[in-house]
């Protein structure tokens, strides 16, 4: 089974609006932590924002916040007034306790239209 | 400054090859990651090591084979037994291998069999 579900087709914003990326995870594992990561078209992987299972607030980091719903095993990737470069791929990744592995979804594309 | 390196950004072989790829880190992490990334795909796990002179397979290791003689480097050589080579390879550390830790990549290797 998929540890990490991104489904969302390319998505699309206007610029210095919000965007909402969803991600669904699948883990027994009581500790884990999810990732979000930010590549753009020149390759590299630029981390974003950090929540562990265990956390009680929503993770933020500046732009991006972290609506985690742990009952629904979800943790969507939320950018508040968004700029042209956040125009890139997206990627949830989870790193769970009894695993050193960081396990990536398919990624989400993400466009900025000025 | 700390981070990691890469090198070459792009590498072109012939199939029947060996080749390899190098990574250095001077962060001062223990434990270093390599990942494989396809088009419009997610990454998959080649290869970690979490101390010097040990290492594990990880999702996809068949046709490659790494080395860690030394905490900062990390290489990775993809072997002819590689049925698809040509692909994005990215390498990663991290601080330790709790859950908490997230990776810090490279800015990649893209390598070109023909």
């Amino acid at each position: 089974a998929q540890k990490i579900t991104q489904t969302q087709p390319g998505m699309f914003v206007q610029e210095k609006e919000a965007v909402t990326l969803d991600c669904t995870y699948d883990t027994s594992d009581p500790s884990y932590g999810l990732f979000w990561y930010k590549q753009p078209s020149s390759g590299e992987m630029i981390f974003l924002i950090y929540q562990g299972s265990y956390d009680q607030q929503n993770a933020t980091e500046g732009r991006y916040s972290l609506n985690f719903q742990k009952a629904r095993k979800s943790a969507n990737l939320v950018i508040s007034a968004s700029q042209l470069g956040d125009s890139a791929m997206y990627f949830c990744a989870m790193r769970e306790r009894d695993n050193s592995k960081l396990t990536f979804g398919k990624g989400i594309t993400l466009s900025v239209r000025p | 400054d700390g981070g990691i390196t890469q090198s070459p950004k792009y590498l072109f072989r012939k199939e029947g090859q060996n080749v390899t790829l190098s990574c250095e880190q001077n962060l001062n992490h223990d434990a270093m990651y390599w990942y494989r990334q396809d088009p419009g795909q997610g990454l998959r796990l080649i290869y970690y090591s979490q101390i010097v002179n040990d290492f594990q397979k990880g999702d996809i290791a068949e046709g490659y084979s790494v080395s860690r003689e030394k905490k900062e480097s990390f290489p990775l050589t993809v072997t002819s037994a590689q049925k698809n080579p040509t692909a994005f390879y990215l390498c990663a550390s991290s601080i330790g291998n709790r859950f908490n830790s997230p990776l810090h990549f490279g800015n990649g290797t893209r390598l070109t069999v023909t």
